[in-house]
């Protein structure tokens, strides 16, 4: 699977969109793009996943570019709650293995 | 829907100990299941993986064992436990193999 690059961190106000960015620059043809968030001493959450075109479900909106080599995970209005760890994961999920990295931190603040 | 447990949710444990740790998914049938650990301040590692009742399959040598005596129900065991085994432990479970997996609510463990 190919390996994905996040920033450690970010910070966002409450109500405002929160724009997580990740590159992907190895990703190949059959690899999706998922993303789940994980809050501290909690299970990971699934948020969403794409492959080619932008996905939206009630908890966020994901945008691939044209090329696949980056993606946005965004949360249209972040709340306090939002604060947790972002982890972006590409997987063609055919070893059933998913590689969390470091992930990055969004704090939301007040 | 479906739903995911785990227990118990925190354990502490000596060294040399027994381990035991179950998890259960309800709503679905026939699941892929996982076990992944987590070690502080670090990833998630896989563990173990069953597309069926009694079949595992291990990603990493270890002193960890897995069962899987029925459909929905998942065993992460060990004879002996080492300080090395201390971590956070996820059961997760998906519906194919290369499906979405979504996750349980972890057992802490803490071998001293």
């Amino acid at each position: 699977d190919a390996k994905t690059t996040q920033p450690p961190s970010m910070d966002c106000a409450e109500g405002r969109a929160a724009n997580l960015p990740c590159n992907h620059s190895t990703i190949s043809g059959n690899e999706y793009v998922y993303w789940y968030r994980q809050i501290h001493s909690q299970g990971p959450q699934y948020i969403i996943h794409g492959l080619k075109n932008n996905e939206t479900n009630e908890m966020a909106s994901l945008i691939i570019t044209e090329d696949r080599k980056s993606s946005t995970l965004i949360l249209p209005h972040a709340t306090l709650r939002d604060t947790a760890v972002y982890y972006c994961i590409v997987t063609s999920g055919a070893n059933s293995k998913l590689t969390f990295g470091k992930g990055i931190t969004l704090s939301v603040r007040p | 829907s479906q739903t995911i447990h785990q227990w118990p949710a925190t354990l502490v444990q000596p060294v040399g100990s027994p381990l035991s740790l179950e998890c259960t998914v309800e709503g679905t049938s026939n699941p892929n299941l996982y076990w992944y650990r987590q070690a502080a301040g670090r990833g998630l590692q896989l563990l173990f993986y069953s597309v069926g009742i009694g079949q595992i399959s291990s990603e990493v040598p270890q002193n960890l064992s897995a069962s899987r005596p029925q459909d929905r129900q998942f065993i992460l065991s060990s004879k002996k436990l080492l300080l090395s085994d201390s971590g956070f432990y996820l059961c997760a479970w998906s519906r194919g193999i290369t499906d979405t997996q979504y996750f349980g609510p972890g057992t802490r463990l803490t071998v001293l």
